[in-house]
């Protein structure tokens, strides 16, 4: 079975700390893609990024960066000096892509930055 | 603004009813993906269409169906409502690249 899991419900850190969130996900299968959402007090949802299961290179985009353990089943996101407009709920997900199509979330981490 | 626009962005109706949740993906976007955001449920993905077809299925009830038009729009319809659909509902479009782009979402109100 497929499940994430995303065990921070909520995070608070101070402006300019860095913050992880951490995802750790269960899936038997060998294709799969890993995404990040983000979910602003506004109601959007945001995408930040896909990763498919055989491309393990972390990726940094500006503050943002993420680490892809398989050894680990973890897709943890950093927030490097964090702002308050990092401020919001982040989600974790999980497609299967063989067999039964599956999109799985996790349940998100809500994280405060405080100024 | 993402450019994916939803309709209406506020929906109120009574149990039992039927409504229609309407997305227009960005320009050229082939793919559009449903999905339902609720306290109890979490986010659930529910439906992708992919230039008119539909491409993949999730958590979506059978009260519930979808379809892509000729000019990529999509319609969500829900029937037979119960309190518990009441929820956001959202659509996302993506193009050739792997980036989704999401509407504002309809937050649907079942009395």
């Amino acid at each position: 079975a497929q499940k994430v899991t995303q065990a921070q419900t909520e995070i608070s850190v101070v402006e300019k700390e860095d913050v992880t969130l951490d995802c750790v996900y269960e899936t038997r299968d060998t294709t799969y893609y890993l995404f990040w959402y983000k979910q602003p007090p506004s109601g959007e949802l945001v995408f930040l990024i896909r990763r498919n299961s055989f491309d393990e290179q972390n990726e940094i985009s500006g503050r943002y960066s993420w680490n892809f353990q398989k050894s680990t089943s973890s897709f943890n996101f950093t927030i490097t000096a964090s702002q308050v407009v990092d401020s919001a709920v982040y989600f974790c997900a999980l497609i299967r892509t063989s067999g039964t199509y599956k999109y799985i979330f996790g349940t998100g981490t809500r994280l405060k930055v405080l100024a | 603004d993402s450019g994916v626009t939803q309709t209406p962005k506020h929906l109120i109706t009574a149990t039992g009813q039927r409504v229609t949740l309407r997305c227009s993906p960005r320009s050229g976007d082939l793919s559009v993906y449903w999905y339902q955001q609720s306290l109890d449920q979490g986010l659930q993905f529910l439906i992708q269409y992919y230039n008119g077809e539909e491409r993949a299925k999730g958590n979506i009830l059978e009260r519930f169906s979808a379809q892509q038009f000729p000019d990529l729009h999509s319609e969500l319809n829900l029937s037979s409502l119960e309190l518990g659909d009441s929820a956001l509902y959202f659509c996302a479009s993506q193009g050739s690249e792997e980036t989704q782009y999401f509407g504002p979402g309809t937050r649907l109100l079942v009395l």
